[in-house]
C-alpha cells in the first residue's frame, strides 16, 4: 500500500513563527504535492515538485515555501505565518503524470 | 467558470436508493478523471478513475461524456457507510496539475 505521512495532525502556532510541515511518501512517487482545503473552496494547489529539487507554483503560493532535497521528502514552508493561513493543509503524491494522487492524513494547522 | 464544478448538495438519501451526481469540466482537451471520496475530518481516498468506456465497480459505476464535458458517478443500493463528500478530479492537460471540485456531499439515512 502507497503510504503518505505527515509529519503533525494538529498544529497550533502564534502569528510571525516560521512553520515546516513535513511530508514524506514510501512509494518512490516522482510528484508530490501541497494543497490546502478550505470549507466552500475545496482543495487549492500550493506547490507541486515532479522532481528532487523541483519546484512549480501552484495556484495559491504566496506566503509559501518548499523544499524536495530527498524524492521521498516534500516539506512546506510558512516563511511568516499569518492567521489567513489557518487551514487542512494535505500532501500528496503520484507515480507519473495522469495517474491517480495518494493523500497523506492532512496536517490541521492552527495560527493564532 | 470554474474548471471543475460539482453540485454541493446535501444529498439526502434513504438507505437502497440509487443516487447520481455529475461533475462538469471546463477543459475539453482534459484526458484523465478520477472520484475521490472524503469522509469528515480525513484525507480525499480514490474511490475510481473514470475511463473513456465507462467503469463499473461493485455498486459504483463512473461514466464520461466527452461531448458534454462532464463525468457522472452512480451509486446504487446506497448504504450509509456511503455517507461522504465525493469529489471530481480532472488532471489539467499537459500538466501534473490535479484539478479538484469542490465537492458533492451525500448522506444515506437509515
Amino acid at each position: 500500500d502507497v503510504k503518505v505521512t505527515q509529519s503533525s495532525r494538529y498544529l497550533v502556532k502564534r502569528t510571525g513563527e516560521k512553520v515546516f510541515l513535513e511530508c514524506v511518501q514510501d512509494m518512490d512517487h516522482e510528484n508530490m504535492f501541497w494543497y490546502r482545503q478550505d470549507p466552500g473552496l475545496g482543495l487549492r494547489l500550493i506547490y507541486f515538485s515532479y522532481d528532487v529539487k523541483m519546484k512549480e507554483k501552484g495556484d495559491i503560493p504566496e506566503g509559501y515555501s518548499v523544499s524536495r532535497e530527498k524524492k521521498e521528502r516534500f516539506s512546506l514552508i510558512l516563511e511568516s505565518a499569518s492567521t489567513n493561513q489557518t487551514s487542512m493543509y494535505l500532501c500528496a503524491s503520484s507515480k507519473i503524470m495522469n495517474t491517480e494522487a495518494f493523500f497523506g492524513q492532512g496536517t490541521r494547522l492552527t495560527v493564532v | 467558470r470554474k474548471e471543475v464544478e460539482q453540485d454541493p448538495g446535501p444529498f439526502n438519501v434513504p438507505e437502497g436508493a440509487t443516487v447520481a451526481f455529475n461533475c462538469t469540466y471546463s477543459n475539453s482537451a482534459s484526458q484523465s478523471f478520477f472520484w475521490y471520496r472524503q469522509d469528515c475530518r480525513k484525507e480525499p481516498k480514490l474511490l475510481m478513475s473514470v475511463y473513456s468506456s465507462g467503469n463499473e465497480d461493485g455498486r459504483f459505476t463512473a461514466q464520461l461524456n466527452r461531448a458534454s464535458q462532464y463525468i457522472s458517478l452512480l451509486i446504487r443500493d446506497s448504504k450509509l457507510s456511503d455517507s461522504a463528500t465525493y469529489l471530481c478530479v480532472v488532471i489539467a492537460p499537459g500538466t501534473y496539475k490535479y484539478i479538484f471540485g469542490t465537492g458533492t456531499r451525500l448522506k444515506v439515512l437509515a
